[in-house]
């Protein structure tokens, strides 16, 4: 299996700060990663595919950027309904794995 | 604009089995998409369990391969999830989710997420 550590496992920050978050796979996987958001009680939803493809009416403070096996999400001037959980996902392999998320929390 | 939608009983007895339908609307379970379930346990990560294309070809999360099932209903454009002899380790929110051929397989759209409790 490929294995995605997520970097950090937590951060807090404030409005308008930029932050970024790391996803490292444990072999490469091309561009098939994907970045998600997860507030509390929500299902996931898509903001990034194929590394660094912004998903349609997601807002351009978030981007990826990344491949192989390094990948990064980076939000700019965070605004307060960014403060959520994030995922990085792989579908290069079976079987499809999660990195363990992010928590961003407002400081 | 695709829509999913679980449904099934949130609790199940142990030993006993777990069966959720994800209703599709906005899109054919016959296009070049995989539909997945995929679930959270409390307070946890992501946990891929596993797909469906319209093929009928199917891929599981190992660990789960000898107790998982998913098929899909072409007449009423849903697919199910059957999960045998569950333990209280097996409860979670199960969320439905489309793979997106056109978008690296990345999941596009999911349902709102099922509770399912393994008690007695």
């Amino acid at each position: 299996d490929i294995q995605l550590t997520q970097s950090p496992s937590s951060l807090s920050a404030s409005i308008g700060d930029s932050v970024s978050i790391t996803c490292r796979a444990s072999q490469g996987i091309s561009s098939y990663l994907a970045w998600y958001q997860q507030k509390p009680g929500k299902a996931p939803t898509l903001l990034i595919y194929s590394a660094s493809t912004l998903q349609s009416g997601v807002p351009p403070r978030f981007s990826g950027s990344g491949s192989g096996t390094d990948f990064t999400l980076t939000i700019s001037s965070l605004q307060p309904e960014d403060f959520a959980t994030y995922y990085c996902q792989q579908s290069n392999n079976y079987p499809i794995t999660f990195g363990q998320g992010t928590r961003l929390e407002i400081k | 604009q695709v829509q999913l939608q679980e449904s099934g009983p949130g609790l199940v007895e142990p030993s006993g089995t777990l069966s959720l339908t994800c209703i599709v609307s906005g899109d054919s379970i016959n296009s070049h998409h995989w539909w997945s379930w995929i679930r959270q346990l409390p307070g946890q990560g992501l946990d891929w369990l596993g797909e469906i294309y319209h093929t009928g070809l199917t891929h599981y999360q190992p660990s789960l391969r000898s107790r998982l099932t998913i098929s899909f209903d072409m007449a009423t454009n849903s697919f199910s999830l059957t999960l045998k002899s569950v333990t209280a380790t097996d409860t979670a929110v199960y969320y439905c989710a489309r793979g997106n051929g056109r978008q690296w397989l990345a999941r596009d759209s999911w349902g709102q997420g099922a509770l399912v409790t393994v008690s007695s």
